[in-house]
Parts: C-alpha cells; structure tokens; sequence
C-alpha cells in the first residue's frame, strides 16, 4: 500500500530566510511524486514533480524538491522564505505500477513571519 | 477561466437526502479525479475516469456513492441517502493524456457538503 507522512503539522520559518517542508512516502514501487500547495478558500494548486532523472526538481515560485530514493524522502525547500508563501502543503504520491490512485499525505501549515 | 469548475461550491442537505455535485474539466483533459477532503487532512481518491470509463474506484467509495462521465466530458458524483460523515470537501481534478507519464492534477475550488 502507499503511503505518505509529512511529520510536521506546522513550520514556522522567517521571510528571508530558507525553507523546508519534509515528506517521506512508501510505495512498493518507484514513485511519481508531487506537491501542491493549498491557499484559503482557493483550489490545490501544481508546484512540482518528480517523474525521473535529476533528483533535485524546480518548479513554481521558486520552490524546489529533492527526490532521496534511499530515504524515501521528498522535501520541499526554498532558499529565501516569503510572507506570501504561507499556506498550506500537501505532499503525493502515486506508485507508477499501481494505477492513478494518487495518495496525499495530511498537509504541512507554513508559516512565514514578517 | 479555462481551469476545472465545480458546482455548486456550498450544498447543505438534511441526512438522508440524496445530492448531486458537477465537475467540468479542462476540454483537453481526458483524465478526471475524484478526491474527498475532511478539515485538517490531504485529499482522500474516490474515483477515477479516463474518457467515459470508470477505471478505478477506492474503498472510501461505498454503495451510496456513484459517479458517471457519460461522454467523456463533465463528470457528476451523486450521494444518495446521505449521513452526516459524508460532511467534507469533494473535489475534482484532471490532467491531460499521459504522455510524458505522471502528468501533475489540476483541481478545482470543491464543493463543500454539509449534512444536518
């Protein structure tokens, strides 16, 4: 079965300074994996993804992610925190071998303080 | 705004009414996803369409629920008989044929049922 944890409920971090949203996940084989960021009152919105090859993946907003296939980790950073990004992350996954059953973890509140 | 729509976005019932909730896709999205989401946890998978068929369904997904997607296009998803643990978001995704394996969901604002 799939699986995945984000071990913190809340991450309060400093504008200015660098984030990190952790994810660990478990599948029973190679993942595809995601996140997706969640404002009030708006829809889940597409950050990145990791399908294959490099292991470090950019995306949206200057968001970025590490694919560490040993630990089974997935974490979400950032190297300069702002304000605006305060919302709240999910991390996913989907075994490539399991259909399109996609499974998200319970979501991570960042918080970024002026 | 060429993004997934859903309507309606708020519908609050007495328990043992059955309701009905929409989702447009994309137009070029043949993939579409149902995903329930209970306050303070990530969306749960419900079910899932390519074209018109119904290709994979959760456990989460009992009698009282279906979903159609007669032609491909628009998808509904009823509840009948409902109780007031199906009270959550419902949200629906899509994604374009997967060509380059993994295609990310793009997801609508939900609806949120409340039943009395």
């Amino acid at each position: 079965a799939q699986s995945v944890a984000q071990p913190e409920d809340q991450v309060n971090v400093a504008e200015g300074n660098p984030l990190t949203v952790k994810c660990t996940y478990s599948v029973s084989g190679n993942p595809y994996l995601f996140w997706y960021v969640q404002y009030p009152n708006r829809g889940l919105q597409f950050l990145l993804k990791y399908i294959t090859g490099d292991n470090l993946v950019k995306g949206s907003y200057g968001f970025e992610a590490e694919f560490n296939k040993s630990q089974t980790s997935f974490h979400l950073k950032k190297p300069s925190a702002l304000v605006s990004d305060s919302a709240l992350y999910f991390c996913a996954v989907r075994d490539r071998n399991y259909g399109q059953n996609f499974v998200f973890g319970p979501g991570t509140r960042l918080s970024v303080l002026p | 705004d060429t993004g997934v729509s859903q309507n309606p976005r708020h519908k609050i019932t007495k328990r043992g009414q059955n309701v009905t909730f929409r989702c447009d896709p994309i137009s070029e999205h043949n993939r579409l996803y149902w995903y329930r989401q209970t306050l303070g946890q990530g969306p749960e998978f419900l079910t899932y369409f390519q074209n018109e068929a119904q290709l994979e369904k959760s456990r989460l997904l009992s009698d009282r629920f279906s979903a159609e997607r007669p032609k491909g296009s628009f998808s509904t998803l009823e509840i009948q008989r409902t109780e007031q643990g199906d009270s959550a978001m419902y949200l629906c995704a899509s994604s374009p044929p997967d060509g380059s394996r993994g295609n990310e969901q793009f997801f609508g604002p939900g609806t949120r049922l409340t039943v009395l």
